[in-house]
């Protein structure tokens, strides 16, 4: 079965840059979102078909995806960026969710 | 407004049977395709089944796969999920969950989940 990695854990300072990665074999021939989940809450889209951004998200966020990797990159990062985020991709009509990563704002 | 709530989660033993609904607002339900979505305590997100917009196809999980149901009443404007022969690994918050796009659908609206627990 398809599978997609992500990295446990990032830190980042305040104002800084933020880059999550997401990999999965030939993952760029796929269309890869991104989600952001904070404790207690429901999981939020942020980045949809590898680059694309939902009405009310912050342009600060913005995603890539090519060869084998998807990337979420957060600039200028607040603290209230501070989450869990879940890459996700479809794959033989099955969705597929990354173990997701933490984000720290220190 | 535009929304999605669940209902119908609880405690249940091992075997038994559980049918969540989720019923939605605010937008043209019989358009969109939908899905369940769960996760189990302090663990990642794990799809569990899609149905398309009129219900002609549905998709399932391995590891729920024979075991639950998903369907849905385009009338009443509500998605629901049966789970039968229910297991400990099981346990977990579903959410209800929109697809954007036709094919490679993203999750663009989510309920605020209702928790399933089995356990004897």
């Amino acid at each position: 079965s398809y599978e997609l990695t992500q990295s446990p854990s990032v830190s980042v300072s305040p104002g800084e840059t933020a880059s999550i990665t997401c990999s999965g074999d030939k993952l760029g021939d796929k269309s890869a979102c991104w989600y952001q989940q904070k404790p207690g809450q429901s999981p939020v889209l942020v980045i949809y078909q590898d680059t694309k951004r939902p009405s009310g998200i912050p342009e600060r966020f913005s995603g890539s995806n090519s060869g084998n990797a998807a990337t979420l990159t957060i600039s200028g990062t607040q603290a209230m960026d501070e989450a869990d985020y879940y890459c996700q991709a479809w794959d033989s009509s099955t969705a597929v969710f990354g173990g997701g990563t933490k984000l720290t704002v220190l | 407004q535009v929304q999605l709530v669940e209902s119908g989660g609880g405690v249940v033993q091992p075997g038994r049977s559980l049918r969540l609904s989720c019923a939605a607002s605010g937008f043209t339900f019989r358009n969109y395709g939908m899905h369940w979505v769960r996760q189990a305590p302090g663990k990642g997100l794990e799809w569990v089944a899609i149905i398309w917009y009129d219900g002609s196809n549905k998709y399932y999980a391995d590891s729920v796969k024979g075991r639950f149901t998903i369907s849905r009443d385009n009338s009443k404007k509500t998605l629901y999920l049966q789970m039968n022969s229910l297991r400990a690994e099981d346990t977990a918050v579903y959410y209800c969950v929109r697809g954007g796009g036709v094919s490679d659908w993203y999750f663009d609206l989510w309920g605020r989940g209702t928790l399933v627990t089995v356990s004897s």
